[in-house]
This record gives structure tokens, sequence and C-alpha cells, in this order.
């Protein structure tokens, strides 16, 4: 039972133009959601992240949207760089006692930054 | 001004041998994460711990696994009388001990193959 989504494994996308990651998550305790980038070989970076009280947030080129009611949230990068080749993972907290526990992540979406 | 550190990063055993993993959490970082990637898969949240304690761990499989976080010194995730199913790739994050801070920051891995 998954219960949070990453339905494209790959996505391929022209360098300079957005990349739109997406993820679905079926948990609705969850209250907190993460991006993570990874290259192979190397453990995840951490991008950029967002509480359920809002719908969206913004860090240089990386934007996040949420949507509660849809279950839905995705990752815009724009302008996509040949650097943001990799794989890149949703995450989800429920945030129980103190806020921190085990994150449940995605399957992962490969972007390609094509040149 | 050094992240999370794993050791090994590669790490090869026999079946039926030990494995024991080591993690050094972020300077300031009281919070410890233990993940699992399967090839082809999502991490997969095993353990998490403070110092001294055991905080959650329902992601742990019940029989050969354990991990500790000792007053001083790494963490470590041990591994007994391997398979090859164990044959993974076995992350640590960490995180500050502040509420609502959800951000987890990954070391690179520790890579096991099981023979």
């Amino acid at each position: 039972d998954q219960q949070v989504k990453q339905n494209s494994p790959s996505l391929s996308v022209q360098e300079g133009r957005i990349s739109i990651l997406n993820c679905d998550y079926t948990n609705s305790m969850f209250d907190y959601f993460l991006w993570y980038k990874k290259y192979p070989a190397e453990g995840p970076t951490f991008l950029i992240s967002i509480s359920s009280i809002k719908d969206k947030n913004e860090d240089g080129r990386f934007t996040v949207f949420l949507n509660k009611s849809a279950k839905h949230l995705s990752l815009h990068i724009v302008p996509s760089q040949p650097g943001d080749s990799a794989v890149y993972f949703c995450a989800a907290s429920a945030g129980s006692g103190g806020g921190a526990d085990g994150l449940t992540f995605g399957k992962g979406t490969h972007l390609i930054i094509q040149p | 001004n050094a992240g999370v550190m794993q050791n090994p990063r590669h790490l090869v055993r026999r079946r039926g041998q030990e494995a024991r993993l080591r993690c050094s959490p972020m300077k300031g970082h009281s919070h410890v994460y233990w993940y699992r990637q399967l090839p082809e898969e999502g991490l997969k949240f095993m353990v998490y711990l403070q110092k001294e304690n055991i905080i959650d761990e329902s992601g742990m499989p019940k029989e050969r696994f354990s991990a500790e976080f000792p007053k001083e010194g790494p963490s470590i995730l041990r591994i007994q009388q391997v398979v090859r199913g164990d044959s993974a790739a076995y992350f640590c994050a960490s995180s500050l001990n502040l509420p609502s801070s959800y951000e987890q920051y990954f070391g690179p891995g520790t890579r096991l193959t099981v023979t």
C-alpha cells in the first residue's frame, strides 16, 4: 500500500523550459511534504518543503504547490538546467509528537534535462 | 561544516555474517533516522532514534536488525546473519531537536552487498 505515489518514473525536459514533477498521497494525516534530489551513489539532498497550512512555497528556481483537497503536490523547476538531471523524491511526514518522525517516500521520478 | 557521515561506504558480507553500519549526524542534530533503499524503489523508513532512545522502530524487520544511538559515538545499524535480500543501500539522516523541524539531512549511504 503506497501512501506516496510518483506515477511518472521518468521525465524529459529541454534545457531552459519548466520541469513539473508530480506527487500524490493517500494518507490524510500527512501534514508536511518535502522534495529531495538524488544523484547516483549519493544520498538524497533536501530541496524544498511545504507545510499543509500553505499552498505554495518558493525558493529560487524551485516552487512547490500543494492541493490538499486533491492530495496532490507538484515541484516546478524554472528554468531547467543540465545539473537538474537527477532522481527526485517526494516525501511526506505525519509530524507526530514533537514534529519529527520517519518520512514516507515515493519511488522517485528520473528527470532528464536535454540540451 | 561536516554533513551527515556514514561508514563504510561499501560493505561486502557473506551470508550469515554480521554487518555494522555507522552514522554520525550533523553537528547539533540529536535525531537520527535509518532508511533502506532497494533497487528501483524509494527509501523505506526503518528506525528513528534520539540519544540513548529508540523512538520509533516500526519500519525495522523484527528479527536480525537492531539499532542504537549511544550517548557518545555514532549511531549503529546492526544486521545479524545477513541474507541476500539484505543487499541494499542504507541511508542515515539527521535533524534538529526543534519542534516542527521536519527537514532531514541525509548521509551518502552504505551500500551493502551480501554474497
